[in-house]
């Protein structure tokens, strides 16, 4: 079974510093990961993937995220983080006999204090 | 120009009424999906479709069922609401069904049975 787990609920930080949002993961093969964003009362928003060759990924309002296949970890991250970036944040796998299904994180809050 | 759009974005009904959810997205992606988020934020898949041809089916009650007409469309009918019910529903969008591809979502549509 393909499942994700994001230990953390909440994970507060003050502006201008670096953020951390954890994520593993637990496939068969090899995984396909995201990272989306929901801002209150909307829709989710990709932010980044990892699908193959370099384990650093760079993806959208400068996050970005590193692929560490050892540790089987998948961790969010931003050198400075905004109040703006407050939101709740999901990783998620995706799994398939050859067709997609995200399976998700339960998501992370992360409040950034200004 | 909203690219996956819902309607209506707020649904208050009655137990044991009949109630639709239209889905449309204008990025010309062949894949969509039903999503649904309970009041944990936790997101699990429903439904998705390819090319108007259901290819994902979730251990969902036979009371909702998802339509189809064309593939920039995929509405919900929920039969015999019960308020278990009660979530907020996504729909989503993707070029294709393979697993490397993101999914771009709607703003939901939060249902409350009452």
């Amino acid at each position: 079974a393909q499942s994700v787990a994001q230990p953390e609920d909440q994970v507060n930080v003050a502006e201008g510093n670096p953020l951390t949002v954890k994520c593993t993961y637990s496939v068969s093969g090899n995984p396909y990961l995201f990272w989306y964003v929901q801002y209150p009362n909307r829709g989710l928003q990709f932010l980044l993937k990892y699908i193959t060759g370099d384990n650093l990924v760079k993806g959208s309002y400068g996050f970005e995220a590193e692929f560490n296949k050892s540790q089987t970890s998948f961790h969010l991250k931003k050198p400075s983080a905004l109040v703006s970036d407050s939101a709740l944040y999901f990783c998620a796998v995706s799994y398939g006999q050859g067709y997609s299904t995200l399976t998700f994180g339960k998501g992370t809050m992360l409040l950034v204090s200004p | 120009d909203t690219a996956v759009s819902q309607t209506p974005k707020y649904l208050v009904t009655q137990m044991g009424n009949d109630k639709s959810i239209k889905c449309e997205q204008n990025l010309g992606h062949d894949t969509m999906y039903w999503y649904k988020q309970d009041s944990k934020k936790f997101l699990k898949i429903m439904f998705s479709y390819n090319n108007k041809e259901l290819i994902i089916n979730e251990t969902v009650p036979n009371r909702f069922s998802p339509k189809s007409p064309d593939k920039a469309h995929l509405n919900l009918h929920i039969n015999s609401l019960e308020l278990g019910d009660s979530a907020v529903y996504f729909c989503a969008s993707s070029q294709n069904q393979g697993m490397n591809t993101e999914a771009f979502f709607g703003q939901g549509t939060r249902l409350t049975v009452v």
